[in-house]
């Protein structure tokens, strides 16, 4: 079975502060994704990564994929308050039959 | 295009009632997908179709759910005699065949409240 485990699962933070969320699995992934969630909404795509070893930016977010394409990062620098939300990591695999699973995310609040 | 539209956007029931949601994917998209969210949880996996044909449902899918997409479009999901473990916010996502390891286009959701 396939898993993805993120970490933390919960971070409170100042506005300004950098941080970073992490995504682990023992699987080996064909891509893995990013999506923000805010309540009472569906998740909406942030990046895909494709490449062990990518790195992608976007504005103030960094996302980086493991060289062994098991485990990807993000980064957020100088969080602000519209950055709060639920951040998941989803990954397709061949062995999962390309479908997407998630991870159980992680919960950012950035306090102004 | 509006991208994808879920309706109703909540649910509340009586435990035993049967419920049916719907899904209007982006027109291109040839794959629609179904996830069911529960709270701290990130989505789970239920079923897809490409066109109209259901090519995969999860173990979580049990013999009270149904899923259906008649004409390749839109697709309905429907609980049979609910139970309050059901409730969850029931997700919809498209895609276009091959593209789906990009990423998925997600509705806002239908939450379900068993009462």
């Amino acid at each position: 079975t396939q898993l993805l485990e993120q970490s933390p699962q919960f971070l409170s933070i100042q506005e300004g502060e950098n941080l970073t969320v992490y995504c682990n699995s023992s699987s080996v992934f064909s891509s893995l994704q990013w999506y923000r969630q805010e309540p009472g909404e569906g998740p909406v795509l942030l990046v895909t990564v494709v490449t062990g070893g990518e790195v992608k930016k976007l504005k103030r977010l960094t996302f980086q994929f493991g060289d062994a394409r098991k485990d990807s990062s993000l980064h957020i620098t100088a969080a602000q308050p519209g950055d709060t939300g639920l951040y998941l990591c989803a990954g397709a695999s061949q062995a999962g039959g390309f479908k997407t699973i998630f991870g159980a995310g992680t919960r950012l609040f950035v306090k102004a | 295009d509006t991208g994808v539209s879920q309706d109703p956007r909540h649910k509340i029931t009586k435990r035993g009632q049967n419920v049916t949601f719907r899904c209007d994917p982006i027109s291109e998209h040839n794959r629609l997908y179904w996830y069911r969210q529960t709270l701290g949880q990130g989505p789970e996996f239920l079923t897809y179709f490409q066109n109209e044909a259901q090519l995969e449902k999860s173990r979580l899918l049990s013999d009270r759910f149904s899923a259906e997409r008649p004409k390749g479009s839109f697709s309905t999901l429907e609980i049979q005699r609910t139970e309050q473990g059901d409730s969850a916010m029931y997700l919809c996502a498209s895609s276009l065949a091959g593209t789906g390891s990009i990423g998925y286009t997600f509705g806002s959701g239908t939450r379900l409240t068993v009462v």
